[in-house]
Formats: C-alpha cells, sequence, structure tokens
C-alpha cells in the first residue's frame, strides 16, 4: 500500500461545477496537509495548508482534513477554466523533514 | 517576499554527459532544500534534501549527488547520466517565511526540464 493515494483522473467538469479532490493515506504521525495546484511544465504552487483536523476556506477553495478516516478532501467552488490542472496532495510528521506527495489529480474545467 | 530561482529551465544532454542544475533562494535564511525529480504523469520523487551547508541526505541511491555549498545554494549534479535520468527536477524550500518560521510547508522553484538523448 502507497503512504498516500489519490485519484490520477483525469477528472473533466463543467465550468462553473464544485470539484471535489481527495487523497487517503496510512500513516497516522502525519500532522500538516497541503494541497498545491501544478499547471503544465510549471513548478507546483502551494493552494491550501492546513494543521491536523478541520476544514480551511480560502476563496474558492476549502480543504478538509478527517484524521479519523485518514482522509483529505480539496473542494473547489465555481469551477473555471482556469482551474484546470494537476492537483498534489502533500503530508508532513511533525518532527522530521520529509514532505510525503500524492501522485496528482490532473482536472478538467471546460468551459 | 521569498523568490526560488532554478536554471536552466530547459536542458537536452547527451547520455554519458555531466549535469549541473542549480536552485538559489532569496529572502530567506537557514532554509531546508530539496531536490525532486518528476517524471511525466508521475509524482514527485525527492532525491535529496539538506537542512544546512554541506548537510545532504540521500533518499535515493542513484547517479545523482547534490551539494549545498552556501545557505541559500543547492545544486544536483551528475557525472555521467543515463537515459532515465530524464524528468522534470524540481527544487523546494522550507523555513523562514517573513516573520514565520514553518518548516511544515514547502515553497516549489519553476522547474527544470531534462531531457536525456
Amino acid at each position: 500500500q502507497k503512504e498516500v493515494e489519490q485519484d490520477p483522473g483525469p477528472l473533466s467538469v463543467p465550468e462553473g461545477a464544485i470539484v471535489s479532490l481527495n487523497c487517503t493515506y496510512s500513516n497516522s504521525a502525519f500532522q500538516y496537509f497541503m494541497w498545491y495546484r501544478q499547471y503544465s511544465r510549471k513548478g507546483p504552487e502551494l493552494l491550501m495548508y492546513t494543521y491536523s483536523s478541520g476544514n480551511k476556506e480560502d476563496g474558492r477553495f476549502t480543504a478538509q482534513v478527517d484524521k479519523s478516516s485518514k482522509y483529505i478532501s480539496l473542494f473547489i467552488r465555481d469551477s473555471q477554466p482556469s482551474d484546470s490542472a494537476t492537483y498534489l496532495c502533500a503530508m508532513k510528521e511533525n518532527y522530521g523533514q520529509n514532505f510525503v506527495f500524492g501522485p496528482g489529480t490532473r482536472l478538467s474545467v471546460l468551459p | 517576499s521569498q523568490t526560488i530561482h532554478q536554471w536552466p529551465a530547459t536542458l537536452v544532454q547527451p547520455v554519458g554527459s555531466p549535469l549541473s542544475l542549480e536552485c538559489t533562494v532569496e529572502g530567506t535564511s537557514n532554509p531546508n532544500l530539496y531536490w525532486y525529480r518528476q517524471a511525466a504523469g508521475r509524482g514527485l520523487q525527492l532525491l535529496f534534501y539538506s537542512v544546512g551547508i554541506g548537510q545532504i541526505s540521500s533518499e535515493v541511491p542513484q547517479n545523482l549527488s547534490a551539494s549545498r555549498p552556501q545557505d541559500r545554494q543547492f545544486i544536483l549534479s551528475s557525472k555521467k547520466l543515463l537515459l532515465s535520468d530524464s524528468g522534470f527536477y524540481l527544487c523546494a524550500w522550507s523555513g523562514l517565511a517573513g516573520e514565520v518560521i514553518s518548516y511544515n510547508e514547502q515553497f516549489f522553484g519553476p522547474g527544470t526540464r531534462l531531457t536525456v538523448l
């Protein structure tokens, strides 16, 4: 079993739809959770960062962490064609230097 | 604000040639620095990380090496490239951002696309 699993997609949705992206993980020591957006041929851009369980909202983006289920989600409201990208989840333990990434989900928002 | 630079942006090299990719970070001090490789359609593979000058940890045994000659400079090298070294190489940092020290968030550079022929 991989440490972090993520559906690779591709996921295609119409413009204006609500998008749900998810990751599951196996390491209960993960405390920090991140979502990155990566456009083609570009470096990943940090979108959301959360600590432990709960929700965090930033504009059209909401990140949710459920540590009891080892499950994190990113919701995108009113999706736009400019949201078309690969979305990577990442996680980190409280101590140590390493970040563990999911393989990414490719999202296409169709106009 | 913090900025991370990588160069070159694109590189095409023959098999067996040497490699040197450079990464520099501005606007912070004592960052943790990381090198990742991303193969087409795949996730990020951690290659090396560094918590200080001259301190390098290797995650994957291979023909690549890394060095950190200065606090905000991280170099990825190879003496002889293999076909399998092709990929998208990303440098990242974590640490002091403004007045906030957070080694739990990571920021990426623009990447170097390497093609080995």
